[in-house]
């Protein structure tokens, strides 16, 4: 089934050590969207890919990166994690295959800080 | 800019009744799109419903359907006959002429047997 993955779906890591998670798909979508979701809350988006072209939300912080190499993948790259954020890190695709962008969501990775 | 109101926190539903979520949306652009998702707590967003600010029919999608009353910018959700799988939180979503969605804060919904 075409899908959306993420790996790790959980992932623990240490204050201000490096973190990277990775998201793929294969469905072939242009679009890529990364989240940061806190509990309770609505996602947030931190930044997206339109093809190649990168585009940051303004209010997301610069420890947060991304880097796109083929269509299939997506990387969300935390610099130095801080305890702030720990969160659910959703990843989305979309394409307009029905005449409108669906975002359809990988299952999520659960960024623990200790 | 894009804003999507949820004013239901949290809402209790009898097993195999049915439930309807609020979502009030405000927008300035004629052309934009409603979405509907589920977000059990297993945390993977499950698309629902979509509704297209030009469709003159509701959506439906099995036992859910989308109660759209574009004059008063809302986009109900109903989910009849619930059941225990129900069980999770409900985000409204928007985009208009872009790809973005604007998300409400959302709904927990809790099915009691």
């Amino acid at each position: 089934d075409a899908m959306v993955i993420q790996n790790p779906r959980y992932q623990v890591t240490q204050f201000g050590k490096p973190v990277t998670l990775s998201c793929s798909q294969t469905l072939n979508h242009n679009v890529m969207y990364w989240y940061q979701q806190k509990s309770s809350q609505a996602p947030k988006l931190l930044f997206h890919y339109y093809d190649k072209d990168f585009n940051n939300e303004a209010d997301t912080p610069d420890n947060f990166q991304s880097r796109r190499p083929n269509t299939s993948f997506c990387f969300l790259d935390i610099r130095s994690p801080g305890l702030g954020d720990a969160a659910m890190y959703l990843c989305a695709t979309s394409s307009r295959d029905r005449g409108y962008h669906e975002q359809f969501f990988g299952p999520g990775t659960r960024l623990t800080v200790l | 800019a894009q804003k999507i109101t949820q004013t239901q926190p949290g809402m209790f539903v009898q097993e195999k009744e049915a439930v309807t979520l609020d979502c009030t949306y405000d927008t300035s652009d004629q052309s934009y799109g409603l979405f509907w998702y589920k977000q059990p707590s297993s945390g993977e967003m499950i698309f629902l419903i979509y509704q297209g600010s030009y469709d003159e029919q509701n959506a439906t999608e099995g036992r859910y359907s989308l109660n759209f009353q574009k004059a008063r910018k809302s986009a109900n959700l109903v989910i009849s006959a619930s059941q225990l799988g129900d069980s999770a939180m409900y985000f409204c979503a928007m985009n208009s002429n872009d790809y973005k969605l604007s998300f409400g804060a959302g709904t927990t919904v809790t099915v009691r047997a």
